[in-house]
């Protein structure tokens, strides 16, 4: 596609919830990021996938986090089990290996979790 | 540490320069980058310099790099409204970027 796209863009859920939240990178980007932005905080780093593998995945806070990504494209993470601190943006990026730190953000998820 | 830090607010007369000032941590980071977030809007790259020079010129933008103190700054001359926004630094560690907090620039009409 034309740019990085994000669903739900609003996504509002009960306490104890799971969520899934999905990233289209833009065709061709074999890097793939996860980032969260609480409010009025900076971007916290959650995961980020080359390929379909997850070389650092040193970010996801706890184990009720996971993210996968199939056919080097479409990620999907996962929350279960969803807090009220949780809630926040959830922003995806994907780049060009070649292109390091030249990210490509989507316009986030809105997580509210009540 | 890890933090990349910035002041959390900045406010700027239109036609004014705005200044935005950024600490890092990592003395082997190779690249170094600002990010512009406009409102509802993901994160969209700015500008960056690479970590062997001082100083990068991009139009209105003007990137200085002083590596000893660990020290980035932004300008922007004359100062728009459509330059509202927030700002954050990067830098790469391994195959990930560490951002900054964000600096909110408001413009004084």
């Amino acid at each position: 596609g034309a740019g990085v796209s994000q669903s739900p863009s609003n996504k509002v859920t009960e306490k104890g919830k799971d969520v899934e939240l999905r990233c289209d990178p833009i065709s061709g980007h074999t890097a793939l990021y996860w980032y969260r932005q609480r409010l009025g905080q900076g971007l916290e780093f959650l995961i980020y996938f080359q390929g379909n593998s997850a070389p650092d995945k040193s970010g996801l806070p706890s184990d009720r986090f996971s993210a996968e990504r199939t056919g080097g494209s479409v990620s999907t993470l996962t929350i279960q089990r969803t807090q009220q601190e949780d809630s926040a943006v959830y922003l995806c990026a994907s780049s060009l290996r070649s292109l390091k730190g030249k990210l490509f953000f989507g316009s986030g998820t809105q997580l509210s979790v009540l | 540490g890890e933090d990349v830090e910035q002041s959390l607010f900045l406010s700027v007369r239109e036609g004014d320069s705005s200044v935005i000032n950024c600490t890092y941590t990592d003395s082997s980071s190779t690249y170094l980058y600002w990010y512009k977030q406009e409102p509802g809007a993901g994160l969209q790259l700015l500008t960056y310099i690479f970590s062997n020079m001082d100083m990068k010129q991009d139009q209105r933008l003007t990137v200085l790099l002083n590596k000893k103190d660990k020290h980035l700054s932004l300008r922007i001359a004359d100062t728009q409204t459509g330059d509202s926004a927030i700002y954050f630094c990067a830098e790469s560690m391994g195959e990930k970027l560490t951002f900054g907090t964000g600096t909110r620039l408001t413009i004084i009409p």
